[in-house]
């Protein structure tokens, strides 16, 4: 069975201030995908990142870096220079592996961590 | 162009009734997925439905739900006899394909009273 765990129920920060959302997933498979979400307010899930299991990079966009260590089964997201418009609750998700029949595709998400940026 | 669209945006009925939501995903995307929030929680998979082929229902919590959809269009997820347990936000997301990254709608939030 597929497990994300976010150990962060909830973060306030002040604006400017860098912060890390953890994200530590359990899986058997050898090959998987994570993710990344944010869910302002308004409550539309938007889509961050993917990253595939084979690929151990870090990648950074702009403001954001993620950092997957498979060593540790994690995949943490890091806001750099936080804005209010951060504000958001991020989900990491999980997904079955390629060619996992009509498994593969669906998600297993985290709980979620609320991040609170203060001007 | 339009993204996913989900209606009800919400909808309040009560226990017994049977409720049905609907989602219009991103035109030309095969892969559609229905999800459950409950509140505070994460998504939780329902189920999947790629193109013609029979869809995942790994995730129904029970008989009472069930979906359906037609090609590559709209669907469906019937909810029959609500519980008050059954009150959650339900998010519906659809994709190219089944390696490709998941578009989610605003959802659904339903109240069962």
């Amino acid at each position: 069975a597929q497990k994300v765990t976010q150990a962060q129920t909830e973060i306030s920060v002040v604006e400017k201030e860098d912060v890390t959302l953890d994200c530590v997933y359990e899986t058997r498979d050898t090959t998987y995908y994570l993710f990344w979400y944010k869910q302002p307010p308004s409550g539309e899930l938007v889509f961050l990142i993917r990253r595939n299991s084979f690929d151990e990079q870090n990648e950074i966009s702009g403001r954001y870096s993620w950092n997957f260590q498979k060593s540790t089964s994690s995949f943490n997201f890091t806001i750099t220079a936080s804005q209010v418009v951060d504000s958001a609750v991020y989900f990491c998700a999980l997904s079955a592996p390629p060619g996992g029949g009509t498994s593969y595709g669906k998600l297993t998400f985290g709980q979620g961590t609320i991040l609170t940026v203060h001007p | 162009g339009a993204g996913v669209s989900q209606s009800p945006s919400n909808k309040v009925t009560e226990k017994g009734k049977d409720v049905e939501l609907r989602c219009d995903p991103i035109s030309g995307h095969t892969a559609l997925y229905w999800y459950r929030q409950r509140l505070g929680q994460g998504l939780e998979f329902l189920i999947y439905f790629q193109g013609n082929s029979a869809p995942d229902k790994s995730g129904l919590p029970s008989d009472r739900f069930s979906a359906e959809r037609t090609g590559e269009s709209v669907s469906t997820l019937t909810i029959q006899r609500t519980q008050q347990e059954d009150s959650a936000v339900y998010l519906c997301a659809s994709s190219l394909d089944r390696i490709s990254e998941q578009f989610f709608g605003p959802g659904t939030r339903l109240t069962v009273l």
